[in-house]
């Protein structure tokens, strides 16, 4: 168990409302991350962290904003919600074994009308 | 050609069968490479890493072949239990910090 919790852990939302989905977790890992998950695309790169307040683009920017202002917490913004941003959402932190490897929460289910 | 691919399956194959998968990546220069497995509904959970002399975790092992540029999971004696989605994943480029990229899943099916 990685620690990570996300919340909400469901959430539908309305076409051009601003949503935030946190994520949260508790063994103070520097990297943190956000996916969503498609079929048909398996899971693809939002944006990443590498520290409080350093954030940089993964390869499905668009739309989405970041925030990190404590080691603990890495919130994912939809300015304006869209329908094509209805998916899964997963927050990862990376390990600590020297691999690379990553570990994930539990994920949000968003919906947008 | 894709970063990852992986055959999506399904595979059906009944209790106590071997079963491997493949995967192929595109980029030379990775070099951190992993087998994940998703349960319908839940996160993606690491099932092992992948090195270059091989390795193997009880039922299960894993190969990388550089010079081709696959990856192999083989799964002995299934259990109904080992019925999930299991992903490829390799690192973009280099060693480190870099992100990851995931393949699309091989869905496995074990039948009693």
């Amino acid at each position: 168990d990685a620690g990570i919790t996300q919340s909400p852990r469901h959430k539908v939302t309305e076409t051009g409302t601003p949503v935030t989905l946190r994520c949260h977790q508790t063994e103070n890992h520097r990297y943190m991350y956000w996916y969503r998950q498609d079929p048909g695309h398996g899971l693809r790169l939002i944006h990443y962290s590498y520290g409080v307040k350093d954030t940089d683009k993964g390869e499905v920017s668009d739309g989405y904003s970041v925030s990190r202002s404590k080691t603990e917490d890495f919130l994912l913004t939809l300015e304006s919600a869209t329908s094509s941003q209805t998916s899964v959402y997963f927050c990862a932190i990376k390990g600590t074994s020297g691999d690379n490897e990553q570990f994930f929460g539990p994920g949000t289910r968003l919906t947008v009308l | 050609r894709k970063e990852v691919e992986q055959d999506p399956g399904p595979f059906n194959v009944p209790e106590g069968a071997t079963v491997a998968f493949n995967c192929t990546y595109s980029n030379s220069a990775s070099q951190s490479f992993f087998w994940y497995r998703q349960d319908c509904r839940k996160e993606p959970k690491l099932l092992m890493s992948v090195y270059s002399s091989g390795n193997e975790d009880g039922r299960f092992t894993a190969q990388l072949n550089r010079a081709s540029q696959y990856i192999s999971l083989l799964i002995r004696d299934s259990k109904l239990s080992d019925s999930a989605t299991y992903l490829c994943v390799v690192n973009r480029w280099g060693s480190g910090n870099t992100p990851l990229v995931f393949g699309k899943g091989t869905r496995l099916s074990v039948i009693a």
